[in-house]
């Protein structure tokens, strides 16, 4: 595997259910991040993680909760959604040094649809 | 507030030129992005920019004015596969990036 990679492509799910999405780089990056991506609208940082440590939550509602093991993979875990979080779900990840900033590599999503 | 705007759709076609414009309000600035993606793909990296000019990649080529808080994306020679939508990102004094809403460029035989 190359890049960035994330699994499910595509997931269908009821307001009750619970679920996690995945996110693996093989790039040797130091940060990741979960972006949410609705039709017409700008991309919606979520969740920042550098070195392993959250650094940026934007006040996204508490039924998506990020996980992040070691610094190659990144979880998000889904519990009781609402119809409106249906969206595509963006992985990326890049290379962050003091004072300086590299472009995000993006996975190609989770296309998420809640019933 | 931080702000990006970009024109939601544009035309052109095949063999054509076409500019996309992005202007952009931030609390400090460090750097403007241009990426790339085609539908149900991940967006591709395709520009930064940081002091003022035109940098030049093959076909596509970026625009800076940071006085004027405005930046361009041009493609030459328009190709089928061209289109796509392209979206425009601004890295903050935070190094945080705001992103356009993208433009969605339609290329016609």
């Amino acid at each position: 595997e190359t890049g960035v990679t994330q699994t499910p492509r595509h997931l269908v799910m009821g307001m009750t259910n619970k679920k996690s999405l995945k996110c693996e780089q093989h790039l040797g990056h130091n940060a990741m991040y979960w972006y949410k991506q609705s039709a017409k609208k700008p991309l919606e940082l979520m969740f920042v993680y550098s070195l392993e440590e959250r650094v940026e939550n934007n006040s996204v509602p508490s039924r998506f909760s990020p996980e992040c093991p070691n610094s190659s993979h990144l979880f998000l875990h889904l519990h009781t959604l609402q119809p409106e979080d249906s969206a595509l779900y963006l992985c990326a990840s890049s290379q962050v040094r003091d004072w300086d900033y590299n472009e995000q590599f993006f996975g190609p999503g989770t296309r998420l649809t809640v019933l | 507030g931080q702000n990006i705007d970009q024109p939601t759709e544009m035309t052109a076609t095949e063999g054509a030129i076409v500019q996309i414009n992005c202007t952009y309000q931030t609390s400090g600035f460090n750097g403007l992005f241009w990426y790339q993606q085609h539908a149900g793909e991940a967006p591709t990296f395709l520009s930064y920019n940081v002091l003022d000019g035109l940098e030049e990649k093959g076909r596509f080529s970026s625009f800076l004015s940071r006085s004027k808080g405005y930046s361009y994306l041009l493609l030459k020679e328009l190709q089928m596969k061209d289109s796509a939508s392209y979206l425009c990102a601004a890295l903050d004094s935070n190094y945080q990036l705001i992103w356009g809403a993208g433009t969605k460029l339609i290329i016609k035989p």
